[in-house]
């Protein structure tokens, strides 16, 4: 299937900060990426949609200022938390979906994730 | 987009087949069923899906019901590797929705 891939695996930063996830799909081109975020022993949440060339779309609850999403290209998404505080530790997965693939083969794909600790 | 009812946890003998169930009672004429699983402390990889016909593939099969209502995902030969939670997800397909993820189940297989 196709490749996702999120970067980086791991980040650990000071409380103010701000951090930067990338998400690339590597064999394949897609018009939308989708960020979620998942806290320990729950589901996947998803936070928002991002689209290539215009603004993402939020999740009601989730800042848009605070989670800042950059749709530049067709294979590149990036996900930045500004200042971040202890209650953002989590992890963050992005997902794609190949815009070629129609119909029945319109597949949504993942990212391994990225564990944010903020100290 | 239809919600979907599974049960929290399952056990399974290794080598043995694992049938996951999940219910969509709701589920209208156009949505798909997928089906994924995470492994702890990973994405979310993908299954199989189906719209009305049984699907197989090299990791599942899926059945769905003739009133499309309730579906089952068939790992044929459970292995430890396995261990999961599954995640059934009945979605519209179209390019801008985003997959919702429920509590899914949590498939425990053992030696």
């Amino acid at each position: 299937g196709a490749v996702v891939s999120q970067h980086p695996s791991r980040v650990i930063c000071k409380s103010g900060t701000s951090v930067k996830i990338e998400c690339r799909s590597l064999d394949f081109q897609a018009t939308t990426m989708f960020w979620y975020r998942q806290f320990p022993k729950q589901s996947l949440m998803l936070m928002a949609t991002s689209n290539e060339g215009s603004k993402a779309t939020y999740e009601q609850g989730v800042e848009k200022d605070k989670f800042l999403i950059n749709h530049a290209s067709l294979t590149l998404s990036t996900l930045t938390v500004t200042s971040a505080h202890p209650e953002d530790s989590s992890f963050y997965i992005c997902s794609a979906r190949d815009r070629l693939a129609g119909g029945a083969k319109n597949i949504q794909y993942f990212g391994a994730g990225t564990r944010l600790s903020v100290l | 987009d239809a919600k979907t009812t599974q049960p929290p946890s399952m056990d399974c003998a290794e080598g043995r087949a694992a049938n996951l169930p999940c219910n969509h009672s709701t589920i209208s004429g156009n949505e798909y069923v997928y089906w994924y699983r995470q492994i702890h402390s990973q994405g979310p990889q993908y299954i199989i899906h189906g719209l009305k016909n049984n699907e197989t593939n090299e990791m599942a099969s899926l059945i769905i019901t003739e009133d499309r209502k309730s579906s089952t995902l068939i790992l044929p030969h459970a292995t430890l590797r396995d261990t999961a939670v599954y995640y059934c997800i009945v979605r519209l397909n179209q390019a801008g929705t985003a997959l919702i993820f429920g509590k899914g189940t949590t498939l425990s297989v053992s030696s």
